[in-house]
């Protein structure tokens, strides 16, 4: 059975760095085809994706935020690390993390954790 | 950069009836790389269909993809009260995934 859950402070103050963490059960990121997303949901808008990090290590960003997204993995630890630089009220949302699966379901996002919701404020 | 364009924002309909949601993008994707996600308040996002029109596992057979190049639709041939929902579609490759921006199906 496959579970993801996130992880990180639930107040950060603007300008500040965040880090959120994705840990998960019941796959490996190592397994071909296996890939780890992040995708955020400001409140009451619409889902946007932000990273996306393959069992290769290949590492892949939304191209407005990615000057700002690091995303990490710690296979021994079955952990997914998004980091957030600079973070402005506007990045206030419920961040999610999800399962993809090239080999399965063609590459769509088939689990996904809870969400965990970050405000950033003063 | 793929835009998907969903519509109508919201859908009112009685439960029993058919709903038609559609998702334009404004170039053509490859059926492969077309989902669709359920949500309900409070809740992640649940994959619905996957390549356009495979449904993904424990999905009843209400639920229904179809659609290629810019035009994709989802139908849910009879709505059960739990179907009443947010409703995304997004296109993925293997370097960007793109969301619409959503259909609310209410109930009338």
């Amino acid at each position: 059975q496959i579970t993801l859950k996130e992880s990180g402070p639930t107040l950060v103050k603007p300008t500040q760095t965040l880090t959120l963490t994705c840990t998960f059960s019941g796959f490996s990121l190592s397994t071909s085809g296996v890939g780890v997303g992040w995708i955020r949901q400001p409140p009451g808008k619409a889902l946007e994706w932000l990273a996306l990090l393959y069992w290769d290590d290949d590492e892949r960003y939304s191209p407005s935020l990615k000057s700002r997204l690091t995303i990490t993995k710690d296979t021994s630890k079955n952990q997914v690390v998004l980091t957030m630089t600079n973070v402005d009220p506007e990045d206030t949302a419920t961040y999610y993390c999800a399962h993809r699966s090239i080999t399965v379901v063609r590459g769509a996002f088939d689990f996904w954790g809870q969400g965990t919701l970050v405000t950033i404020s003063s | 950069e793929i835009v998907l364009t969903q519509s109508p924002g919201t859908l009112s309909l009685s439960p029993g009836e058919r709903a038609t949601l559609s998702c334009r993008a404004s170039q053509n994707v490859a059926t492969t790389y077309l989902a669709w996600y359920q949500q309900k308040p409070g809740q992640a996002p649940r994959l619905l269909i996957y390549a356009a029109s495979s449904r993904a596992t424990g999905i009843p057979d209400r639920f229904s993809g179809s659609g290629s190049g810019t035009d994709f639709t989802l139908t849910i041939s009879r709505l059960e009260p739990e179907d009443f929902a947010v409703y995304y579609c997004q296109h993925f490759s293997t370097s960007r995934q793109t969301f619409g921006q959503g259909t609310k199906v209410e109930i009338k």
